[in-house]
């Protein structure tokens, strides 16, 4: 069964420092998301993204975060200068987008540990 | 604004005592709701998507059901097993298919 898959499973970095989570969609779908969950808290939209290009964004996805599509099976998130509150999980997520509604399939996650 | 809330936060049964967990939702329209389980440390497993009032789904013990306010997921004799936090996400006819999440409610069968 096709699944979301993503690397690192665990990172830890010092504030200031950027880091690149990867993550590899489920390969017939189109859409990707990314989300975050900080420990003991609902998970939170961070960005969508279609057609090499951001289709959507949350308020906390500023500045420092950018997505990319590098080649035709990575989907990437960067956080250009880590704070201490960028700690969480960050979950990528994909669909295959049809009118109705929109399953969401999600990878296993970044533990993201900012020091 | 679009809001999701589930109760309880926590229920602790039996193994085989049946139960219902619940999600009120609040949106402007609905394109769809869908229920997750999330074990510890890992990312949400996908469950049920449901969209009109009056759908059921059904899967192994769990069943999904769905009215114009809040949906209701049943887990009939549970088994330790199904032990997770199950979430309830919506999408809002709104917005760009982004998934709006309940905090969740942490499900513990006790054998």
């Amino acid at each position: 069964e096709p699944e979301v898959t993503q690397t690192p499973s665990h990172q830890v970095t010092q504030m200031g420092q950027e880091v690149i989570l990867r993550c590899v969609p489920i390969s017939n779908h189109l859409y990707f998301y990314w989300y975050r969950q900080i420990l003991g808290q609902k998970v939170e939209f961070l960005v969508s993204f279609y057609n090499n290009e951001i289709s959507e964004k949350s308020e906390i996805f500023d500045d420092q975060f950018s997505v990319e599509r590098p080649d035709g099976s990575n989907f990437t998130l960067k956080i250009r200068s880590t704070k201490l509150e960028d700690s969480a999980m960050y979950f990528c997520a994909s669909g295959p987008r049809t009118s109705g509604p929109e399953t969401q399939y999600f990878g296993p996650g970044t533990r993201l540990l900012v020091l | 604004e679009d809001q999701v809330t589930q109760s309880p936060e926590a229920l602790r049964l039996q193994e085989g005592e049946s139960s219902s967990l619940n999600c009120s939702y609040t949106v402007s329209g609905l394109r769809g709701l869908f229920w997750y389980r999330q074990d510890p440390g890992k990312g949400p497993e996908f469950l049920f998507t449901l969209y009109s009032a009056g759908e059921e789904k059904e899967k192994e013990r769990l069943k999904a059901t769905l009215t114009k306010k809040e949906s209701f997921l049943h887990i009939t004799a549970p088994k330790p097993e199904d032990s997770a936090t199950y979430l309830c996400a919506v999408q809002s006819l709104d917005s760009n298919y982004q998934l709006i999440w309940g905090a969740g409610t942490k499900l513990i069968i006790k054998p």
